[in-house]
């Protein structure tokens, strides 16, 4: 199947500062993606939703001008979490699809906020 | 709206015995379902899904799920469990839209742990 690779796989940064997780979709095209957020013994809660080239749509109850996401090419969608704090903590993913694709998932993001 | 009930938080398992995950979904559309499989500190990896056709699905590691609409249900099953098979799985729901797939709509997960 299609590969999506999702860097960097772990990260621990300081309470105030922005971090940047990077989406690519090594061999095909992907004009959509999604970002996902998972809490510990919870499941997968959508945060947005990105379409090449346009700004993205976020769900409802997620900042978006905490949580950027920029999808600037059909390969490549980043999360940068701003001015991050603990309670953002958490396990992200990005899945990308293509029209009439089933999505394909990184393979997550394990973000500590010391 | 969709949703995605996983009654099932942890599954225990003895090896080489049958497991079967519940999973039902409400939607007012016709769907597409997913079971997807996460093992420890990994990502998502699918695991089978329904999308037209025969009812029952097969994955390659021997799982299997079966879409019954009237019942709102795509139960997934194994007749013998393997401590590999170890890992969290989640059922998922789509709409059926004709541009394709559309956002997908996770349950809250079933932890199935194997035991020797």
């Amino acid at each position: 199947g299609a590969v999506v690779s999702q860097h960097p796989s772990r990260v621990i940064c300081k309470s105030g500062t922005s971090v940047k997780i990077e989406c690519r979709s090594l061999d095909f095209q992907a004009t959509t993606m999604f970002w996902y957020r998972q809490f510990p013994k919870q499941s997968l809660m959508l945060m947005a939703t990105s379409n090449e080239g346009s700004k993205a749509t976020y769900e409802q109850g997620v900042e978006k001008d905490k949580f950027l996401i920029n999808h600037a090419s059909l390969t490549l969608s980043t999360l940068t979490v701003t001015s991050a704090h603990p309670e953002d903590s958490s396990f992200y993913i990005c899945s990308a699809r293509q029209p009439g694709t089933e999505a394909f998932f990184g393979q997550g993001t394990r973000l500590t906020v010391v | 709206a969709q949703s995605v009930t996983q009654l099932d938080s942890q599954v225990p398992v003895f090896e080489e015995a049958p497991v079967e995950l519940r999973c039902n979904y409400s939607s007012s559309v016709s769907v597409y379902l997913f079971w997807y499989v996460q093992y420890p500190n990994q990502g998502l990896q699918l695991l089978l899904k329904y999308l037209s056709g025969s009812t029952l699905v097969e994955s390659i590691n021997g799982f299997e799920a079966e879409f019954n609409k009237s019942q709102t249900s795509f139960h997934l099953r194994k007749p013998s469990v393997h401590i590999s098979d170890t890992a969290e799985y989640f059922c998922a729901v789509s709409d059926r839209f004709s541009g394709g797939y559309q956002k997908v709509t996770f349950g809250t997960g079933t932890k199935l742990q194997v035991i020797p």
